[in-house]
């Protein structure tokens, strides 16, 4: 079946840029995304990357596809004390599974 | 982005009691909609799958009787906990998601967070 997995925890300095890795199983998955969710608020989709991509920048946000490996990353340049969230990807061929979710913490 | 309002946001009810969640696409027609538990700290676990008119695929280990879907009409899809009890105390998200090709994002509800007591 599907499996997606995250890294559980991220502690940067303010300022710094933030990398969160993802990996998954499902070679069909036509579409990937990150998801931010603040402490007991829904999901924000931040962005979303098509299989046949390898990269997509979007201001801040850079995201790195190797489909090769099933390694889905999501880079924050001049990560803010605002960007402290969990951060979730997910992946889709119709269904939208989710990773356990990385906490990112920012320290000033 | 399009909205998804999902209500109530929280609820507290009885053990033994039924209680409806409601998940509306508000400026969209939502052919799909997803139907996820969180408990604290874990990530999202997908329920059920909803199409409009058809009745909802459940994953596996979902009681299907328990945690009753449907998804009447392409803004409005429901999430009954029946007869509730405390290990049913979550946070629940929907997700919807447009039709058509090249439909990539699913728009998030802000969750309900039930408590059973």
């Amino acid at each position: 079946g599907e499996d997606v997995e995250q890294s559980l925890f991220l502690s940067v300095r303010e300022g710094d840029s933030s990398v969160i890795n993802c990996t998954y199983t499902d070679s069909s998955s036509t579409y990937l995304y990150w998801y931010k969710q603040e402490p007991g608020a829904g999901l924000q989709l931040l962005t979303y990357i098509f299989s046949n991509m390898d990269m997509k920048q979007d201001q801040r946000l850079t995201v790195l596809l190797n489909k090769k490996d099933k390694h889905l990353s999501l880079r924050i340049a001049d990560t803010q004390t605002g960007d402290s969230a969990i951060y979730f990807c997910a992946e889709t061929s119709y269904k939208l599974i989710f990773g356990s979710g990385t906490r990112l913490l920012v320290r000033p | 982005g399009a909205v998804v309002s999902q209500h109530p946001s929280w609820v507290i009810c009885k053990s033994g009691t039924s209680v409806k969640i409601e998940c509306r696409s508000l400026d969209f027609q939502a052919t799909t909609m997803f139907w996820y538990r969180q408990f604290p700290k874990q990530s999202l676990m997908l329920m059920a799958t909803s199409n409009e008119g058809s009745k909802a695929t459940y994953e596996q280990g979902v009681e299907k009787d328990k945690f009753l879907i449907n998804h009447a009409s392409l803004t409005l899809s429901t999430l009954t906990v029946t007869s509730a009890h405390p290990e049913d105390s979550s946070f629940y998200i929907c997700s919807a998601r447009g039709g058509g090709q090249g439909n990539t994002e699913a728009f998030f509800g802000q969750g309900t967070r039930l408590t059973v007591v």
